[in-house]
């Protein structure tokens, strides 16, 4: 079992809507979850961090935590086409980060 | 403030050779790590370094090594480069621990012919 599994295709949505990404997780020791954003032919850019169950929000940004269910998601609100990217999810343990395949977001105007 | 500086930023090699790739961090920052990016396997974690001592290592070859000096910066090198070197390799910083906010470079892109 991979530690990060972003198992979801290449998402479209139309400009103004609402994008959700899912990302689980196989060790329940980790202590800090990530998402980055990463256009092509660029680093990845850290977006939203979470630390505890519940919800974070940061602008049009909110990131869900359920450490009992061991998945993370980002939800991005009112979607626009600048937001097409692909977003990476990370768990942090151990001084290392263990990352997604990426998850392909193409916003749609 | 300025952000993770890696260099070079493109680097061409032929197999056999080593390489070596400069990272350095946010100033502040003590924790930096190395990742390798590939269309295939994604973003794969190579080492971390805090204090000059090398506290996590991903798997790969002996052939990659790393090693950070007082100041942060970091170094990896690449020995006896292979065609499957080939890739993006990008270095991030945060102020302890990768279990805070990190920060990547630009990555320097590594092509082996």
């Amino acid at each position: 079992q991979k530690e990060v599994e972003q198992n979801s295709g290449p998402l479209s949505v139309p400009e103004g809507a609402i994008a959700s990404l899912n990302c689980t997780y196989s060790d329940r020791g980790s202590q800090s979850f990530f998402w980055y954003r990463q256009y092509s032919g660029k680093s990845p850019e850290l977006i939203m961090f979470i630390y505890s169950n519940g919800d974070k929000e940061d602008g049009r940004f909110t990131a869900q935590l359920n450490k009992a269910s061991q998945y993370v998601s980002l939800l991005i609100r009112d979607s626009q086409p600048s937001d097409s990217a692909t977003y990476l999810c990370a768990q942090g343990r151990n001084n290392r980060l263990a990352f997604g395949k990426g998850n392909q977001v193409v916003v749609i105007p | 403030k300025a952000g993770v500086t890696q260099t070079p930023r493109y680097l061409i090699k032929t197999r056999g050779q080593q390489v070596t790739l400069s990272c350095s961090p946010i100033s502040g920052h003590r924790s930096v790590s190395w990742y390798q990016q590939t269309p295939g396997q994604g973003l794969q974690f190579l080492f971390e370094y805090f204090s000059e001592t090398q506290r996590n290592k991903g798997n790969f070859p002996g052939r990659f090594s790393g090693r950070q000096f007082s100041n942060s910066r970091s170094e990896m090198n690449v020995s006896t480069l292979e065609l499957g070197d080939s890739a993006l390799y990008l270095c991030a910083s945060s102020r302890d621990s990768p279990n805070q906010p990190q920060h990547f470079g630009d990555g320097t892109r590594l092509s082996i012919l």
